[in-house]
């Protein structure tokens, strides 16, 4: 089993639709939590961190579970500019590397 | 500031040559990474340097080896490219490993390779 797993997608969504994506982690130990951001051959960048507490970021909220080792990302008023690939990237505590999952890829429409 | 850069951005091959990425980051960060990226595959970790000297084998790392002689420079080599190598490969530095999650990878832009 992996550690980090996303549904791919894609997600097809029309604009101003609430959509959320929910990531598991199979490492209880680990401590930080993180979603990404990918666009269509870029570099992935940080779009939040997910803290114990959930966090909310304008449209976007981020939520951690520990119990059922998941974090979710829900995005409220969809634009098409939203469209990307979101990487769900947990640290599991071992070692000095972050564990991405595959991405989830979500598609705005008009 | 620059951040992360990685050069070259493109680069085609043949099988058996030998080549070096550069990255080069300018923001002090002690800990350096070198993802590659396929289709369906996600981001897997080929090494990482956790200081100046220091280097360490990832998910993924037979075929490439690695050095990091400055601490703003981590290389990554293909001693004899294989079709299989064929890649996105991402470089990434971090300043702090801390559970604080503040804690943000920056990455560079990217260097397609392509080995025929």
């Amino acid at each position: 089993r992996k550690e980090v797993e996303q549904d791919p997608g894609p997600f097809n969504v029309p604009e101003g639709a609430t959509v959320a994506f929910n990531c598991t982690y199979s490492n209880s130990a680990s401590q930080s939590f993180f979603w990404y951001r990918q666009d269509c051959r870029k570099e992935p960048k940080l779009l939040m961190s997910v803290y114990s507490s959930g966090n909310e970021d304008g449209r976007f909220t981020a939520q951690l579970n520990r119990a059922s080792q998941y974090i979710s990302l829900l995005i409220r008023d969809s634009k098409l500019s939203d469209s990307a690939t979101y990487l769900c990237v947990v640290n599991s505590g071992s070692g000095y590397a972050l564990n991405f999952g595959k991405g989830t890829s979500l598609l705005v429409t008009p | 500031n620059a951040g992360v850069t990685q050069t070259p951005k493109f680069r085609v091959l043949k099988t058996g040559q030998s080549m070096t990425l550069l990255c080069a980051q300018d923001m002090n960060h002690e800990y350096m990474y070198w993802y590659r990226q396929d289709p369906g595959m996600g981001l897997r970790l080929i090494h990482y340097s956790v200081g100046e000297g220091t280097t360490a084998k990832g998910e993924v790392p037979d075929g490439y080896n690695v050095s990091r002689l400055k601490k703003q420079n981590f290389l990554l080599g293909l001693e004899s490219a294989a079709p299989s190598q064929t890649s996105v490969y991402f470089c990434a530095s971090i300043t702090d490993r801390g559970d604080s999650g503040a804690n943000v990878l920056t990455f560079g832009a990217g260097s397609r390779l392509t080995v025929l």
